[in-house]
């Protein structure tokens, strides 16, 4: 079944903490991103990868990290989480552009609390 | 960059009826628009889609209108059911040509259908 995983899907952890939320898809695709939901402010991207080896920042890249060594994952790393990113975070990925614009399928996402 | 207005962000209509929710955008280079539905405790999943050359595309009680003149599309359900009950966001995107391009969304549209 093709598809986006994510894991863990709930995290409570405290300020602080490194942790790494990981990201991975089964089909093929080149392009991977990561959004956070907030309410009232819809999804906001973090950073995406066009592939592997090739990252960039969307609008809220403070306080992640991210790494693109194999073209299946894509992780997400807080180095030192801080309350305000507690949130609701998603996984996507999609074809290259040329192939099909930017459609992007998304993962079932990873609630984190931060304490 | 883009910037994507929604409205309206709470819908609620009677089962049967039709619902429609427009977004407008700002950037007159973005020529993808496309729509997802996220029913609860899930991710956000692509229902339909409409590229700048084209202004209308239907997929059975769904359909998106696109007026690039005026920069806004909508979403169009007819028929509604309670199934259709969910958070629609829309997105528009813009590809510069370089292999770079991101999705901008829509706040969202939490659309509820009374039976």
């Amino acid at each position: 079944e093709a598809q986006v995983t994510q894991n863990p899907r709930y995290l409570i952890t405290v300020t602080g903490k490194k942790l790494t939320v990981t990201c991975s898809q089964n089909m093929n695709h080149e392009y991977m991103s990561w959004y956070r939901q907030d309410p009232g402010l819809g999804l906001r991207q973090i950073y995406y990868s066009m592939n592997v080896e090739v990252t960039d920042k969307g609008d809220v890249p403070e306080g992640y990290k991210v790494s693109r060594k194999e073209k299946r994952n894509f992780p997400l790393i807080l180095e030192s989480p801080s309350p305000n990113q507690t949130s609701l975070y998603f996984c996507a990925s999609g074809p290259s552009p040329g192939q099909n614009y930017n459609e992007q399928f998304f993962g079932p996402g990873t609630r984190l609390t931060v304490l | 960059g883009e910037n994507v207005e929604q409205h309206p962000s709470t819908l609620s209509v009677q089962e049967g009826d039709s619902a429609v929710i427009k977004c407008t955008y700002s950037d007159s280079a973005s020529n993808y628009f496309p729509w997802y539905k996220q029913e609860l405790g899930k991710g956000p999943q692509l229902i339909i889609d409409i590229r700048s050359n084209v202004g209308e595309k239907k997929d059975q009680r769904i359909a998106v209108t696109l007026n690039k003149t005026a920069k806004h599309f909508s979403l169009h359900i007819t028929e509604t059911q309670p199934e259709d009950s969910a958070v629609y966001f829309c997105a528009a995107s813009e590809y510069s040509g370089a292999g770079s391009y991101q999705l901008t969304f829509g706040k969202g549209t939490k659309l509820s259908v009374i039976p």
